[in-house]
């Protein structure tokens, strides 16, 4: 069955930039939309962004906006989320998450049947 | 953007109760509404997809109604088991994705 793998937990200076990986294994990667949310501690699920890798696509959370970047490379199919100028309040768990139907031009996101296992970030000087 | 709210943010109820959480969208998002399960520590789960279809292998005591702007999870017969913070989810079109606040669940 499809299943999705993250990088291991990272910690950074304030200012700095992470880059958190997600490989998927067991299924197609393409055509299934990859989002990444965030909880922090404590706190409820923030969906940050995602992208459709047969598209190309990626889209932000207004929140997030200028500050997250999210890649997909198809050769190892494995998503990226680089998120940058990092503070205290970004320490929290990130999560990559497949969108259980297809993606299609009319529709991306859906709901999200895997998810990795987080990965955690502790932002701190 | 549309906002999702939850109600009741937390709430207990016996073993053996049945229990209601709501999600309310700001616009209609037609039947685009999931429900997750998350107990602590542990990675989300899918209950729900579709407003009211349910995820293969989740216990038939979870079910789901509601289509537009209103949306109900219920658990019709509450077990130890079902301690957890649920969340709901829209999904409609907009290429964006909305969670609720969450609502904790505790045993009485």
């Amino acid at each position: 069955q499809v299943q999705l793998v993250q990088s291991g937990a990272e910690v950074k200076k304030p200012g700095s930039s992470v880059k958190v990986s997600c490989k998927t294994s067991g299924g197609t990667f393409s055509s299934h939309a990859i989002s990444w949310v965030r909880q922090a501690p404590g706190q409820g699920l923030e969906w940050m962004g995602g992208i459709i890798p047969i598209f190309g696509t990626a889209n932000y959370a207004q929140k997030f906006q200028g500050r997250v970047t999210i890649t997909a490379d198809g050769s190892t199919s494995t998503a990226y989320m680089e998120l940058s100028s990092l503070r205290s309040e970004d320490t929290a768990v990130y999560y990559c998450a497949r969108g259980r139907e297809m993606a299609t031009l009319s529709h991306y996101y859906y709901d999200m049947d895997v998810w990795g296992q987080g990965t955690t970030v502790t932002v701190s000087s | 953007d549309i906002q999702m709210t939850q109600s009741p943010s937390s709430l207990s109820a016996s073993v053996g109760d049945r229990v209601t959480i709501t999600c309310r969208a700001s616009q209609g998002i037609s039947n685009y509404l999931a429900w997750y399960q998350q107990k602590p520590g542990k990675v989300p789960k899918l209950l729900i997809y579709a407003a009211s279809t349910l995820q293969s292998g989740v216990p038939s005591r979870f079910s789901g109604s509601g289509s537009g702007t209103d949306f109900t999870l219920t658990i019709s017969s509450l077990q130890p088991e079902d301690v957890a913070t649920y969340y709901c989810q829209k999904y409609n079109s907009g290429p964006s994705i909305t969670f609720g606040q969450g609502t904790r669940l505790e045993i009485k």
